[in-house]
């Protein structure tokens, strides 16, 4: 157990639907982001928070959306949901960005039919 | 614009025998990260190299950092199964809010 929770681990949804993926930090780690894995894009930074605010954007479409919440998690918000969104979604977490490595959570496998 | 070149994209190679991933950056990375990662699962850190010429060990693992060629390296040393995975390297920089950014992956197979 890495620290950083993620739930749920699978998700299968139809095209058009939305879903919300969730993800607990490290205790004590105050930076959150969230990545997507596909086979065809590889590894994509998606979007970063610290302490509840927005940090950083990367390639994340604008059907997607996040937010972290007081209590520090965070959750990864997909509507309108294509075939090609079918993916490894992972959460990250570091003390405060830049720290000394993150920490992934096991991963969201969603897959859209 | 970074961009994170990894190669070799695959290796298979036999038990025993050394070999290096390369990880080539485009532009001053503050620091790079090395992570393994076994199918379908998580990504598990393995270094982060900080300064020009740092070196890590661990295990039969030895990360390598030359900021003036924007170059790392990920030695493996007498392989063994175990070490089967897939390798990324990715570089974090300040102005970016230390986002990552990631090679597409060295998938590595040791066979016995």
């Amino acid at each position: 157990d890495s620290g950083v929770t993620q739930t749920p681990k699978h998700l299968i949804t139809a095209t058009g639907q939305r879903v919300t993926l969730r993800c607990s930090p490290r205790s004590g780690d105050l930076s959150v982001y969230w990545y997507q894995q596909s086979l065809d894009q590889g590894l994509q930074f998606l979007i970063q928070y610290y302490n509840g605010e927005e940090r950083a954007k990367g390639n994340i479409l604008e059907r997607f959306s996040a937010q972290q919440f007081p209590d520090l998690h965070s959750e990864l918000n997909l509507s309108s949901l294509e075939l090609g969104d079918s993916a490894l979604y992972f959460c990250a977490s570091s003390v405060y960005p830049g720290g000394y490595g993150y920490t992934f959570g096991s991963g969201t496998r969603l897959t859209v039919v | 614009e970074l961009k994170v070149e990894q190669n070799p994209l695959f290796l298979s190679m036999q038990e025993g025998k050394n070999y290096t991933i390369y990880c080539n950056y485009s532009t001053t990375s503050d620091r790079l990260y090395w992570y393994r990662q076994d199918p379908g699962k998580s990504l598990e850190s393995l270094f982060v190299l900080l300064s020009n010429g740092a070196v890590k060990q661990e295990g039969r693992l030895m990360a390598s950092l030359d900021t003036k060629a924007r170059l790392s390296t990920l030695h493996i040393t007498a392989a063994v199964h175990d070490l089967s995975a897939t390798y990324f390297c990715a570089g974090g920089f300040s102005d970016s809010n230390y986002q990552l950014i990631w090679g597409a992956g060295t998938k590595l197979i040791i066979k016995p």
